[in-house]
């Protein structure tokens, strides 16, 4: 069945950089799109970036000049990137496939000295 | 971007209660709405994609509507199991945006 599941560091520093992964099973990424969200404690769901079957991405304005999302296809795993990272990047960081009809379960990432 | 003002944001209702949800577009997004239930600790489950379409498997008591900027989720007989909260998501246009929840609770 399609799954997904998040991981990554729980603590970054302040200015750091945060690495995310993304690993899928169940479906090709070659076939299907995967989406990044986050959700800051107490607050809604923001969408991050896309990465299409094709491997192009689309980004959130807000974030693109600090984001990048990538692949390894081989590998059926989707990277996510931000630099400059600050307290506010607090926030429980999801996956979810195209159409968003599949998700992980989300990794939380606190920004903290 | 596009705004979704989603209401109530709790809603406290009892097992057999019919409840709405509802999501309101800053602009048309041309039926395409989702809407989700989160549980706690889970990942988000997909009810309804583009308005009112029953996503597979889930119970036919969950039905969607709306058109242009209104849009709702209707609940018609809660059941124990339905106490979470609630999410809409437009994808008509980028930025996605998802409305603020709703979280449902026993009276």
């Amino acid at each position: 069945q399609v799954q997904l599941k998040e991981s990554g560091p729980g603590l970054v520093q302040p200015s750091e950089t945060l690495s995310l992964t993304c690993t899928v099973s169940g479906f090709s990424l070659t076939s299907y799109g995967v989406n990044w969200v986050r959700q800051p404690p107490g607050k809604g769901l923001e969408w991050m970036g896309t990465i299409w079957n094709d491997g192009s991405t689309d980004y959130n304005s807000a974030l693109k000049s600090r984001l990048s999302i990538s692949r390894d296809t081989s590998k059926s795993q989707v990277f996510l990137k931000m630099n400059s990272l600050q307290t506010e990047d607090t926030a429980i960081y999801l996956c979810a496939r195209g159409s968003f009809a599949y998700w992980g379960q989300g990794t939380l990432v606190t920004v903290s000295s | 971007d596009i705004q979704m003002t989603q209401s109530p944001s709790f809603l406290s209702a009892s097992v057999g209660d019919r409840v709405t949800i509802n999501c309101k577009a800053s602009q048309n997004i041309n039926k395409y709405l989702n809407w989700y239930q989160q549980k706690l600790g889970e990942a988000p489950k997909r009810l309804i994609y583009n308005t009112n379409n029953l996503q597979t498997g889930i119970p036919s008591r969950f039905s969607g509507s709306g058109s242009g900027t209104d849009y709702t989720l209707t609940i018609s007989s809660l059941q124990p199991e339905d106490f979470a909260t609630y999410f809409c998501l437009q994808h008509n246009s980028f930025p996605l945006t998802f409305g603020s929840g709703t979280k449902l609770e026993i009276k």
